[in-house]
C-alpha cells in the first residue's frame, strides 16, 4: 500500500480561525514532509519529520504549527493565516530522510484564507 | 547548491505519438537518485520514475522511460504512445545534498492533443 491520506480535501477559514490539516501513511515510512504548493509551481518545503522529530524547519511563520503524533499521522496547526496562505498543502513521506529516497505524495488540502 | 533546470515550460503531443520532456541538474555528487513526477489537474503528485545514478541502464516502467546522460547531468523522460491520461505537470526531482531536501524543476505542462 502505497498510499497517503489527507484531510479535508478542502478548507476555508478566516484569518481569525484555528484549524487543523490531517495526514496519515502507513507504509512504514520514518520520514514525513508538508510542502505548500501555489498553482502552476513546484511544491515548497515547509517542515521535515524524522522518526516523529522535527528535523527541517524552512523557515516557516509561527502561524503554521506542525505535530507528529507518531510515526504514521501528521498534522499541521494553522491560526491566524493570511490571504496569501491559500495554496495547495501537500504531505508526503518517504523511508528515511537520508539517503533521499522518493517521496509520496497525498492528494493534498487546498485551502482558501478569506 | 544543486539546481534542476526544465527549460520546457509547456508542451504538447498529438495522442499515440511519443514526446520527451528534459530535465538539467547540477551536482558534485556521483551517487544519487533521480525522479520525475506527475501532477495531473487533480492534483496528487504521483512518481512516475526513479533513475539510480551509478546504473548505466536507463531506468524504464511501461510507456515511461529516461535518458540519463550523467556526464552532461541531463535527465530526460519520454513518453511513448502518449494517451489523454499523461496530460498532467511533470516534475523531475534531485536530492540537494547536507539538508536531506528534494529540489524540484519548475515543470512542464503536458498537453495530449486527440
Amino acid at each position: 500500500d502505497t498510499e497517503v491520506t489527507q484531510t479535508p480535501k478542502h478548507l476555508v477559514m478566516g484569518m481569525t480561525n484555528k484549524k487543523s490539516l490531517k495526514c496519515e501513511q502507513h507504509m512504514g515510512h520514518r520520514a514525513m514532509y508538508w510542502y505548500k504548493q501555489k498553482a502552476k509551481k513546484p511544491p515548497e518545503l515547509m517542515f521535515v519529520y524524522s522518526y516523529e522529530k522535527l528535523s527541517i524547519n524552512e523557515s516557516v511563520p509561527s502561524r503554521f504549527s506542525p505535530e507528529c503524533p507518531n510515526s504514521s499521522l501528521l498534522n499541521l496547526h494553522l491560526h491566524a493565516l493570511q490571504p496569501e496562505d491559500s495554496a495547495l498543502y501537500l504531505c508526503a513521506s518517504s523511508q528515511v530522510i537520508t539517503p533521499v529516497y522518493e517521496q509520496y505524495f497525498g492528494p493534498g488540502t487546498r485551502l482558501t484564507v478569506t | 547548491a544543486q539546481t534542476v533546470t526544465q527549460s520546457q515550460p509547456e508542451m504538447s503531443v498529438q495522442e499515440a505519438e511519443t514526446v520527451t520532456l528534459s530535465c538539467t541538474y547540477d551536482t558534485s555528487e556521483s551517487d544519487y537518485y533521480l525522479f520525475w513526477y506527475k501532477q495531473p489537474p487533480s492534483r496528487q503528485m504521483i512518481l512516475v520514475i526513479r533513475q539510480e545514478a551509478y546504473k548505466q541502464q536507463n531506468a524504464t516502467e511501461n510507456r515511461f522511460s529516461v535518458n540519463f546522460q550523467k556526464a552532461a547531468k541531463s535527465f530526460s523522460l519520454k513518453i511513448s504512445d502518449s494517451q489523454l491520461g499523461d496530460a498532467a505537470m511533470y516534475f523531475c526531482a534531485f536530492p540537494n545534498f547536507g539538508n536531506e531536501k528534494l529540489t524540484f524543476g519548475t515543470g512542464t505542462r503536458l498537453t495530449i492533443i486527440p
